[in-house]
């Protein structure tokens, strides 16, 4: 079955919009990260979270992870933040991490 | 610190041909993990390794895929015979404790012809 979902799949902005992306997950977990895999394909680390909300600059991340969802907010959109963000578990009862599917995102200047 | 390196960053090969794909996880970094990245399939675990020994190998699609880690600075993935299919990009991965935040390499990007 899907161990973790992620929506929208698709998502184009102009530049300087904001969005929110999703990612619902199926049990509890102990791990949660959210990732930019940018146009050259670098895995890039946004956010550690498990539980909380965390800012980074214009991101930010939110899990709740009562109700088994996560959000990653981007403000202010630019160019570079083109690409595939994705979202990645690791359930507490689980031996690995799982992936969602993504959400691929383009700025359009 | 230089990150989790992997080699070669991009790899061309003919069907039949052994493939080996290198990494050096994070200075201090107890788990390191292997992953593969296609279209069709996103990206899925092959194997990861804890304190160098190998836990789960599920992922490893058959036999023809095999990983090591003869110490904690070094792990390869080799592929022997390699195949048209096996063409993909494929990411290391290094954690402090194995499931906390996980530290990806560059890939290797992988084309079997």
């Amino acid at each position: 079955g899907i161990q973790v979902e992620q929506s929208p799949p698709d998502l184009i902005l102009q530049e300087g919009a904001n969005s929110t992306l999703r990612c619902n997950f199926s049990d509890s977990v102990n791990n949660l990260q959210w990732f930019h895999q940018n146009p050259w394909g670098q895995l890039i680390n946004l956010f550690y979270i498990p539980s909380g909300t965390k800012q980074n600059g214009r991101l930010s991340a939110t899990t709740v992870a009562t109700e088994r969802y996560s959000l990653l907010y981007i403000s202010s959109s630019q160019t570079t933040d083109s690409g595939v963000y994705f979202c990645a578990v690791h359930y507490s009862t689980g031996n690995q991490f799982y992936f969602g599917t993504g959400t691929s995102l383009t700025v359009i200047p | 610190d230089a990150g989790v390196i992997q080699s070669p960053r991009h790899e061309v090969t003919e069907m039949g041909q052994e493939v080996t794909l290198r990494c050096k996880p994070i200075s201090g970094h107890n788990s390191l993990f292997w992953y593969r990245q296609t279209m069709m399939r996103g990206l899925e675990l092959l194997i990861y390794f804890n304190n160098n020994v190998p836990i789960d190998d599920s992922g490893m699609p058959e036999d023809r895929f095999s990983a090591k880690m003869p110490n904690a600075s070094f792990s390869t993935l080799k592929i022997q015979p390699s195949e048209p299919r096996d063409s993909a990009v494929y990411f290391c991965a290094s954690t402090g404790q194995v499931w906390n935040e996980q530290f990806f390499g560059p890939g290797t990007r992988l084309t079997v012809l």
